[in-house]
């Protein structure tokens, strides 16, 4: 079965820093993976979505890559504010199902 | 933008009680989606459904039925809740290519909490 593993599992950073979080998956046939902030007790954003195709997808402080070799994808943000504090989560979507697989998420603590 | 409404944010219900969640989406999305969130567990997709009066079972049916009368709306039914369905419940749309081509988008949640 698909495993979708985020490490770490919480991270605090000083604001204006670069950061990366990580996501890595067990099955090579990807489809797509797609990258969503969530807030205390709100639903998912979605932020980035990565076609098997592609290598990378940019919106704004955030840039996320999809590395289909290593099975990983990372999700780039640059200086980091207090506002993009939040819990990350990752979901791949394997070649031929419907179903995505989300990772636990990496909680992002932004000190000022 | 897509959105997303879900009809009650947060519910407390007693064991043995009925509870009919509502999701609606304004972007003519085919495909609909039911989750529940807990501590530890992660997403665990409920039900799905790919077209008016058609769904398709998730991970974790047990205990849940859907309706789905009309493309915009997707309901999630609990027949008799359980304090084991205390959970946050996310509904999501996303646009048909392929059922698995599109992005999918969330709605704000609702957290149910069974007594």
């Amino acid at each position: 079965k698909q495993e979708v593993t985020q490490i770490p599992a919480a991270l605090s950073v000083p604001e204006g820093e670069n950061l990366v979080l990580n996501c890595s998956f067990t099955d090579s046939a990807i489809y797509n993976l797609q990258w969503f902030r969530q807030d205390p007790g709100k639903g998912l954003t979605s932020l980035l979505l990565i076609q098997s195709s592609q290598r990378e997808q940019t919106s704004g402080r955030l840039n996320a890559s999809l590395d289909k070799s290593s099975g990983r994808s990372t999700l780039y943000i640059a200086a980091s504010q207090p506002g993009d504090s939040a819990t990350y989560l990752c979901a791949f979507r394997g070649a031929g199902s419907y179903q995505l697989t989300f990772g636990k998420g990496t909680k992002l603590s932004v000190i000022p | 933008d897509v959105k997303v409404t879900q009809s009650s944010r947060y519910l407390v219900k007693r064991t043995g009680e009925k509870v009919f969640l509502e999701c609606v989406q304004d972007m003519d999305h085919e495909n609909m989606f039911w989750y529940r969130q807990d501590p530890g567990l992660g997403l665990r997709l409920i039900y799905f459904s790919y077209d008016v009066k058609m769904k398709e079972k998730g991970d974790i049916p047990e205990g849940y039925s859907v309706s789905r009368e009309k493309k915009e709306r997707f309901s999630l039914i609990l027949e008799s809740t359980s304090t084991n369905q205390t959970s946050m419940y996310l509904c999501a749309s996303s646009r048909q290519g392929a059922i698995w081509a599109g992005e999918l988008f969330f709605g704000e949640g609702s957290r149910l909490t069974v007594l």
